[in-house]
């Protein structure tokens, strides 16, 4: 059975740093590129960065772009976000996925990050 | 970036009936289209993946159409666990981005 869980998240004031981790199991994980989207309360889906298979080729959406890293760990099976710099308008919940062909056929059940003071 | 479009912003429908649901893409994009289904407090659900491939284990009630510009999920007969918010989602290019969503209430 493909699962994804999420950790890392809570509550860091403006300007401040968090690293998120997504552990995945049940897959080769080798094979699979994986991406973070985001979820303000009460609004839609917000795609927020994609790293392939190899690791080597990311794609971050604009506003993270700088202050946000993805990456992963084959040998932990595990898929990260090192989130810097982070604003109240980053305040979401925060899912990892994997992806098929592009889509996100598998979600994890989100972690949620509050940026306040 | 590609923006997506989702019509209507919410739709009231009953157990039974047909429901189109329509994405449009400000730009070319091919069939690179998903579809999810998103339940309150739930991780969204893959529904159908280039614009018309039914995901595994979804019911055959759902379909997609389109291409290009124009999509279409189409869910034949709603049934009550359908009710629930739908999302598009495009990922022809970088960065891949979503429609606004397509809440599916009951009547």
């Amino acid at each position: 059975e493909v699962q994804l869980a999420e950790s890392g998240g809570g509550l860091v004031q403006p300007g401040g740093s968090l690293r998120l981790s997504c552990v995945a199991s049940g897959f080769a994980f080798e094979n699979h590129g994986m991406s973070w989207v985001r979820q303000a309360p009460g609004k839609g889906l917000e795609w927020v960065a994609t790293i392939q298979r190899d690791g080597l080729e990311t794609n971050y959406m604009d506003s993270v772009e700088g202050r946000f890293t993805i990456s992963r760990d084959i040998a932990r099976d595990s898929l990260f976000l090192q989130m810097n710099s982070l604003r109240a308008e980053d305040t979401a919940v925060y899912y990892c996925g994997r992806d098929l062909f592009g889509a996100e056929d598998f979600w994890g059940q989100g972690t949620l990050v509050t940026v306040s003071s | 970036a590609i923006r997506m479009t989702q019509s209507p912003s919410s739709l009231s429908a009953s157990t039974g009936d047909r429901v189109t649901l329509t994405c449009r893409a400000s730009q070319y994009i091919s069939t690179n289209l998903a579809w999810y289904q998103q339940k309150p407090g739930k991780a969204p659900v893959l529904l159908i993946y280039f614009a018309s491939a039914l995901q595994s284990g979804v019911p055959s009630r759902f379909s997609g159409s389109g291409s290009g510009t124009e999509f279409t999920l189409t869910i034949s007969r709603l049934q009550s666990e359908d009710f629930a918010t739908y999302y598009c989602q495009q990922f022809f290019s970088y960065p891949r981005t979503f429609g606004q969503g397509t809440k599916v209430e009951v009547k």
